[in-house]
């Protein structure tokens, strides 16, 4: 079974960046996609991207392009999300998430994020 | 992007009600479509895939419903460790949208 374990706690200035880290047991890395998922204090999930490492690919939220990165290392079976030129909006718990997925017998692909790692709160304040 | 809209946003009800929560994607997904259960400072936990399929190890208890544009998630009956917020996500296309979350609470 799959656990994803994530880094701990960060507090940082506005304008700075920060790289959490999502590191991955049981399973084969690199043969699902990971998922970044935030949410704010009181508010909804907001997806961030994801990347395939099997095949190097990278999809980002348009609302972060050019702030966020994610990345992985195979070696290390580990995820990183990193999000720079932080803000005060920025404060949220950061999840990654392992995507899921199933296919019927028509060949249709569905996809859900069936594990989650237990989340790193990050908070912006100067 | 896609908008997903849950209704209703909170919910008051007992143990052993029967609760159904509402979400409409501003455009059809099909079936792409899933549910997740998030309690007080854990991650969510995903119910439902593909609009009716039962993830492993939940309860049968809570089930899916609906295409298209309409879904519908029903608790058939309540029980205490189901009061906690559930958010539809559709996985029709990028970026990944969820729903507003709908707050289930006890009366």
């Amino acid at each position: 079974q799959v656990q994803l374990v994530q880094s701990g706690a960060e507090v940082k200035k506005p304008g700075s960046s920060v790289k959490v880290s999502c590191q991955a047991s049981g399973g084969t890395f690199g043969s699902y996609a990971i998922i970044w998922v935030r949410q704010a204090p009181g508010q909804g999930l907001e997806w961030m991207g994801k990347m395939t490492p099997i095949h190097d690919t990278t999809n980002y939220a348009q609302k972060f392009q050019g702030r966020v990165t994610i990345t992985a290392d195979k070696s290390t079976s580990t995820a990183y999300m990193e999000l720079s030129s932080l803000r005060s909006e920025d404060t949220a718990v950061y999840y990654c998430a392992r995507e899921g997925e199933t296919v019927t017998r028509l060949r249709y692909f569905y996809y859900y994020m069936d594990v989650w790692g237990k989340g790193t709160p990050v908070t912006v304040s100067s | 992007d896609i908008q997903m809209t849950q209704s209703p946003s909170s919910l008051s009800a007992s143990v052993g009600d029967r609760v159904t929560i509402s979400c409409r994607a501003s455009q059809s997904i099909s079936s792409y479509l899933n549910w997740y259960q998030q309690k007080p400072g854990t991650a969510p936990k995903l119910l439902i895939y593909a609009a009716s399929s039962l993830q492993s190890g939940v309860p049968s208890r809570f089930s899916g419903s609906g295409s298209g544009t309409d879904f519908t998630l029903t608790i058939s009956s309540l029980q205490p460790e189901d009061f906690a917020i559930y958010y539809c996500q559709q996985s029709y296309s990028f970026p990944i949208t969820f729903g507003q979350g709908t707050r289930l609470e006890i009366k």
